[in-house]
């Protein structure tokens, strides 16, 4: 158990729906960063929150939104769906990058 | 824009034998990421390098940064199947700028 929970593991969803992916940090870890993996793009990064603001976004589509709440845990939220938002979300937590980035085990999303 | 590059992408090896993975990387940075993931798992940390000339080591794989020649080399010595997996770098080039990823090796120890 690296310490950063995600919820739910898996979901199932049809196009046109929305989902919310839940992150909770490692304790004392200020920030949060969710990043996509899909097989033809890798890892895309989408967007880092540190303690509650924004910070950076990456190649984030207008359909995906997030938040880091006061109790740090973050969600990504993912609206109308399309086949192509299959893929692994992960979030990642860190105290200070000279520590390093801890992953959690990730949400795997597939649209049918 | 920072751009990481990996190569092989794709590699097979023979158990014992020694292997480099290398990671390029276009912009100055002091601060390089291994990663080790298999697969539908989540990424687990392997090292992190903060400096110049930094090397480290765990059991089989040994990694170094040359931040002059923007280079990162993971080494694999006599390697065996539980090390196949996908390796990835991933450059950390300081401020807001988020972590970046290299497209990864998938290794695949054969006996």
């Amino acid at each position: 158990d690296s310490g950063v929970t995600q919820t739910p593991k898996h979901l199932i969803t049809a196009t046109g729906q929305r989902v919310t992916l839940r992150c909770s940090p490692r304790s004392g870890d200020l920030s949060v960063y969710w990043y996509q993996q899909s097989l033809d793009q890798g890892l895309q990064f989408l967007i880092h929150y540190y303690n509650g603001e924004e910070r950076a976004k990456g190649n984030i589509l207008e359909r995906f939104s997030a938040q880091q709440f006061p109790d740090l845990h973050s969600e990504l939220n993912l609206s109308s769906l399309e086949l192509g938002d299959s893929a692994l979300y992960f979030c990642a937590s860190s105290v200070d990058p000279n520590y390093g980035y801890t992953f959690g085990s990730g949400t795997r999303l597939t649209v049918v | 824009e920072l751009k990481v590059e990996q190569n092989p992408l794709f590699l097979s090896m023979q158990e014992g034998k020694n292997y480099t993975i290398y990671c390029n990387y276009s912009t100055t940075s002091d601060r390089l990421y291994w990663y080790r993931q298999d697969p539908g798992k989540s990424l687990e940390s392997l090292f992190v390098l903060l400096s110049n000339g930094a090397v480290k080591q765990e059991g089989r794989l040994m990694a170094s940064l040359d931040t002059k020649a923007r280079l990162s080399t993971l080494h694999i010595t006599a390697a065996v199947h539980d090390l196949s997996a996908t390796y990835f770098c991933a450059v950390d080039a300081g401020g807001n700028t988020p972590l970046v990823f290299g497209k990864g090796t998938r290794l695949s120890v054969i006996a």
